[in-house]
């Protein structure tokens, strides 16, 4: 089973801030918080990931709060290609240990 | 680079056959995985292969089984189908070697399969 909670659906404005939580409530010492986004009929995108400091690429933004129990990505400026499942997954850091996927949020930008 | 390739992207099979499905990794990719996704019970792991080896293994029935060759493609084979093997069935690959610090997978579009 997934070990993290989010939202089922989020909306967001086109060039607006779009901020997706993740409760991971249970996450361990050596587990990573990984970010990857489904658009309609594609295969996921991963997107970035981070262990307990925030992280950004050119993608997106990670922050991890300092007890690591949640996290919160962000897209600086949403754009209708941004339009997707967001899924955040919590993962050992070696071993290339399954991705567990959960529900993720539907997030849809709206011009 | 060339990204993660699976063949066919469409399939329609009938109850009862077998089905074998393709996924060419990005070069230099050792590990492949295998994900089945439906609109019930979302994206679930399959299996991984590394080094032609399978290295995990996730909760499905023995009619689900795969194989990776010396080039890191890999193939997955479903057989006896059934209309609940209907899904799009993702690969994914990544550089991670055993014992390695995760990197992040890279998916390929899928292959979405109906049983008919």
């Amino acid at each position: 089973d997934a070990k993290t909670t989010q939202p089922t659906s989020m909306d967001c404005a086109e060039g607006r801030a779009a901020n997706l939580p993740c409760n991971h409530s249970t996450i361990s010492g050596n587990e990573y918080v990984y970010w990857y986004r489904q658009i309609h009929s594609q295969g996921p995108q991963y997107i970035i990931h981070g262990l307990k400091n925030n992280e950004t690429n050119e993608m997106a933004s990670l922050i991890i709060t300092e007890d690591r129990k949640s996290s919160t990505l962000i897209l600086p400026h949403a754009t209708l290609r941004d339009t997707a499942v967001y899924y955040c997954i919590v993962r050992v850091g070696v071993g290339n240990t399954p991705l567990v996927f959960g529900k993720g949020t539907r997030l849809s930008v709206i011009a | 680079k060339a990204g993660v390739t699976q063949t066919p992207r469409y399939l329609i099979k009938t109850r009862g056959q077998q089905v074998t499905l393709s996924c060419s990794p990005i070069s230099g990719h050792r590990s492949v995985s295998w994900y089945q996704q439906t609109p019930g019970q979302g994206l679930q792991f399959l299996f991984e292969y590394f080094s032609e080896t399978q290295r995990n293994k996730g909760n499905f029935p023995g009619r689900f089984s795969g194989r990776q060759f010396s080039n890191s493609r890999s193939e997955m084979n479903v057989s006896t189908l059934e209309l609940g093997d209907s899904a799009l069935y993702l690969c994914a690959s990544s550089s991670a070697a055993l014992r390695a610090r995760n990197t992040e997978a890279f998916f390929g579009q899928g292959t979405r399969l109906t049983v008919v």
